[in-house]
């Protein structure tokens, strides 16, 4: 079954610095999609990245990469130079197999982050 | 920002209650979602839809059904609440050729 891990309940991180947050992820058809969200404390999702199995490089959107790692089946969420804005609760999904056209959605349980002056 | 709107933002009701949540979208997207969110699950996939009159199941359907009579509204409902049901409601909307979702602000509702 396809299954997606975020190990970290919590994590903290000084303001400027980096962080990094955890994704695994579990599945057998070689074609997928791989998403991270950003929760903040008013609720809505907001779309941050996204990485497709068969691309060569990893991606990146401002502040935000993903460390893709296929053999690994991680995909890690990298936040450079942290502001006080980025806390929030992230979540990483991926597009189901049997999604065809539809782009079916799991998600993991998310990672609370949380940024210290 | 896409034009999503998810009514009502909160809504309290009594198990047993039919309810029905509505998604009104203004991008003319085919591709519409909901999901639940419960603390330590994420979000779970209930229903989906491309284009009117085109829903299937998702992974936690049971209880629910959804309509879509129209392009720009997907309606849920709750035939007869229970306390399970309690969660955070997100609509989504996909276009052809975008991987991304983008989501509603959500509906909180609380079955008492």
């Amino acid at each position: 079954a396809q299954k997606i891990t975020q190990t970290q309940p919590g994590m903290f991180v000084q303001e400027k610095e980096a962080v990094t947050l955890d994704c695994t992820y579990d599945t057998s058809d070689p074609s997928y999609g791989l998403f991270w969200y950003k929760q903040p404390s008013s609720g809505e999702m907001i779309f941050l990245i996204y990485q497709g199995s068969y691309d060569q490089q990893n991606a990146t959107e401002g502040r935000y990469s993903l460390n893709f790692q296929k053999a690994r089946k991680s995909a890690n969420l990298v936040i450079s130079a942290s502001q006080l804005g980025d806390s929030a609760m992230y979540f990483c999904a991926m597009r189901e197999a049997s999604s065809g056209g539809y782009n079916k959605l799991i998600f993991g349980a998310g990672t609370r982050l949380a940024v210290h002056p | 920002d896409a034009g999503i709107t998810q009514s009502p933002r909160h809504k309290v009701t009594e198990t047993g209650t039919p309810v029905t949540l509505r998604c009104h979208q203004t991008e003319n997207h085919r591709y519409m979602y909901w999901y639940r969110q419960d603390p330590g699950h994420g979000l779970r996939l209930i229903h989906y839809s491309y284009g009117v009159k085109d829903t299937d199941k998702g992974e936690v359907s049971d209880g629910y059904s959804v309509s879509r009579s129209k392009t720009e509204d997907f309606l849920l409902t709750l035939e007869s609440a229970t306390s399970s049901q309690t969660s955070v409601y997100f609509c989504a909307i996909r276009e052809d050729t975008d991987e991304k979702l983008f989501f509603g602000s959500g509906t909180q509702l609380s079955v008492l």
